[in-house]
């Protein structure tokens, strides 16, 4: 039951660098969606997409891209990053419904320095 | 502007009595909750949700409990057992769109004592 995976889990990253953030869920969702979790904050939003080749922005998108190429992976790209992108990355899931809970990923912890 | 408040940013409660935890919402088109449990290095698990049209949904030893007219829910975890211990996230939607984006709370840090 691998559900939603994100790698890494762990990452250090110098300013003005990029990296890719990988998600890829088992479950057949539709849906898939990238948060932020900053300390002592709750989840945002930063990007989603209901389907391959859609995606849209959420409520912080700034610094961020992302791709919906099939249905199991939403890679989400930092391009130039910058200090206040340090913060725990989670990749989530769900299939359609409002009544269908996201499935999170284990996160990615990533520091900018 | 948050638009899903919770206002204690933790909770200790001791081993088989009631844990109560609060969110506040200000979103009048919200009409879906969900509960999420968090323990440190893992993501979110959904814990149980609630509909608008209902006011109460029960699983177990968790409750949520809906009152529309306040824009207030409740998480009643009975008994607690230390298992419990982890930070407790509220999450709204709107399910008139098509996207069920989630709104969420800053979380609860809810501290079962033995």
């Amino acid at each position: 039951n691998a559900g939603v995976t994100q790698t890494p889990k762990f990452r250090i990253l110098k300013i003005g660098q990029s990296m890719t953030l990988q998600c890829t869920q088992d479950m057949n969702h539709n849906y898939m969606y990238w948060y932020r979790q900053d300390p002592g904050m709750g989840l945002k939003l930063i990007y989603y997409s209901v389907g391959a080749g859609i995606t849209d922005k959420g409520e912080v998108p700034n610094g961020y891209n992302v791709s919906r190429s099939t249905t199991e992976d939403f890679p989400l790209r930092l391009e130039l990053a910058a200090p206040s992108q340090t913060s725990v990355y989670f990749c989530a899931s769900s299939s359609t419904g409002s009544n269908q809970p996201q499935h999170f990923g284990d996160g990615t912890r990533l520091s900018i320095l | 502007d948050q638009q899903v408040k919770q206002n204690s940013p933790s909770l200790s409660v001791q081993e088989g009595r009631i844990s109560i935890l609060n969110c506040d919402y200000t979103n009048s088109m919200f009409d879906y909750f969900l509960w999420y449990k968090k323990y440190p290095a893992e993501g979110p698990t959904f814990l149980i949700s609630i509909s608008s049209i209902k006011d109460k949904n029960e699983d177990g030893r968790f409750t949520v409990f809906l009152n529309k007219s306040a824009k207030h829910l409740s998480l009643h975890i009975v008994p607690s057992q230390p298992g419990d211990s982890a930070v407790y996230f509220c999450a709204a939607l709107s399910s008139g769109g098509s996207n069920y984006k989630l709104t969420f709370g800053k979380g609860t840090l809810l501290t079962v004592n033995p």
